[in-house]
């Protein structure tokens, strides 16, 4: 089946620094991936549409200059908290829709995200 | 507008007995249907999807779900609970067209007991 993976699947950083996660579709092409937030005991957020080879769309109250995604081949996209805070702190997960299956998408392990 | 309602937030049952998770929703459009799990600090796994052929569905790990137009259902059930069924349920719809956004229901929390 179609797999995709994240990294890294936890990562601690310092207030003020930037910190990278990576969405790869392992099998499969890509031309769509999403980006998600999800806080304890939640349901997921749509974050961003990110579609290869143009700029991503971002939903209503998400920061696109603090959330940069960049999306630059058909199975990698990547999501950068740029000054991370503390209330940044949250679980990211990603995911791909595969060109073969429209209405399919295929999530990420997550990425947990702690900010001190 | 699409939107997801999980009925439950919490349901728990015995080990080997049948398993219910509520899930109505609203769409204009025919919607695609889907439920995914998610174990603890984990991402979601795809258990099935409807997308307008048969009503009804069957997944991985035994569960399967009927889509009801005139409900506005798409119930998830599985015969016997597993031990290892414990995790969070999200119903999800597709937003119109179809082929983006997906709306996510609130989740509904399973526990099993021996």
């Amino acid at each position: 089946g179609a797999v995709v993976s994240q990294h890294p699947s936890r990562v601690i950083c310092k207030s003020g620094t930037s910190v990278k996660i990576e969405c790869r579709s392992l099998d499969f092409q890509a031309t769509t991936m999403f980006w998600y937030r999800q806080f304890p005991k939640q349901s997921l957020m749509l974050m961003a549409t990110s579609n290869e080879g143009s700029k991503a769309t971002y939903e209503q109250g998400v920061e696109k200059d603090k959330f940069l995604i960049n999306h630059a081949s058909l199975t990698l996209s990547t999501l950068t908290v740029t000054s991370a805070h503390p209330e940044d702190s949250s679980f990211y997960i990603c995911s791909a829709r595969d060109l073969a299956g429209p209405d399919t998408q295929y999530f990420g392990p997550g990425t947990r995200l702690t900010v001190l | 507008a699409q939107s997801v309602t999980q009925l439950d937030s919490h349901v728990s049952v015995s080990e080997g007995t049948p398993v219910l998770l509520r899930c109505n929703y609203s769409s204009s459009y025919s919607p695609s249907l889907f439920w995914y799990v998610q174990h603890p600090n984990k991402g979601l796994q795809l258990l099935l999807k409807y997308t307008s052929a048969a009503t009804l569905v069957k997944g991985i790990n035994g569960f399967e779900a009927e889509f009801k137009k005139s409900e506005t259902s798409f119930h998830l059930t599985k015969p016997s609970a597993h031990m290892s069924d414990a995790a969070e349920y999200f119903c999800v719809v597709t937003n119109s067209g179809g082929y983006n956004k997906l709306i996510f229901g609130a989740g509904t929390r399973l526990a099993v007991h021996p």
